[in-house]
């Protein structure tokens, strides 16, 4: 049974480039969430997806979009990059069926350093 | 809006001694409560959880009770091993806010042979 997947591991961009970044949730499960840890602090909540549309959002800027496909699969798109945005972004899914107390699976992350 | 509080690290302890990582929240309604570990490299996995007031959550020897009335959910475990050395992250989700996990700072947690 795969859990989360995410691709790419690591990457690396220059200010003011645009970046996606990919999710495979967990078999069964059909809600992505993304989250954004920087260095030495606790993941953020960036945004949510379930049935193909945003459905809650933390605190984070317009730059930062995404998308939910058919299959439940996810991108996250930031745009504009700023020194800021270096960090480990970690994709975590869950079923909606089990919300509240069903805890989400989170995948490995992927790195990104911005130059 | 939801919060969560964890002593700062690191914790440097020696093996088989005893672990107490404190964690405190603040909600305004009944959040569900976790553990998450993070080992180098990778990304978080659940430990324990809790969801109501007194339940217990244990996993792996690491046990933390939901106590409501001082609003905390203190992770201990009786005796570590060097492979628990990690980063320990203390969350919350509420359900009126589907199910985000708001997270701690995280803690760092040395075992040292």
């Amino acid at each position: 049974d795969a859990g989360v997947t995410q691709s790419p591991t690591h990457l690396i961009k220059t200010r003011g480039q645009q970046v996606t970044l990919r999710c495979s949730p967990k078999s069964g499960h059909d809600t992505v969430s993304w989250y954004q840890q920087a260095l030495g602090q606790g993941p953020q909540f960036i945004f949510q997806y379930y049935e193909e549309e945003e459905r809650q959002r933390g605190n984070f800027p317009d730059r930062f979009s995404g998308h939910q496909f058919p299959n439940y699969s996810s991108e996250l798109n930031v745009n504009a990059l700023l020194l800021g945005d270096s960090a480990l972004y970690l994709c975590a899914s869950s079923s909606l069926t089990e919300i509240g107390n069903q805890p989400q699976h989170f995948g490995d992350g992927t790195r990104l350093s911005i130059l | 809006g939801n919060s969560v509080t964890q002593m700062e690290g690191p914790v440097t302890l020696s093996e088989e001694a005893f672990l107490t990582i404190n964690c405190t929240y603040t909600a305004t309604g009944y959040p569900s409560l976790f553990w998450y570990v993070q080992y180098p490299g990778e990304g978080l996995q659940l430990l324990l959880k809790a969801t109501k007031a007194d339940d217990k959550g244990s996993n792996k020897g690491f046990e933390a009770t939901y106590r409501k009335e001082t609003t905390s959910f203190h992770l201990e475990k009786g005796s570590v091993q060097v492979s628990d050395s990690a980063v320990y992250f203390c969350a919350l989700s509420d359900i009126r806010y589907g199910n985000k996990l708001v997270f701690g700072a995280g803690t760092i947690l040395r075992v040292k042979s």
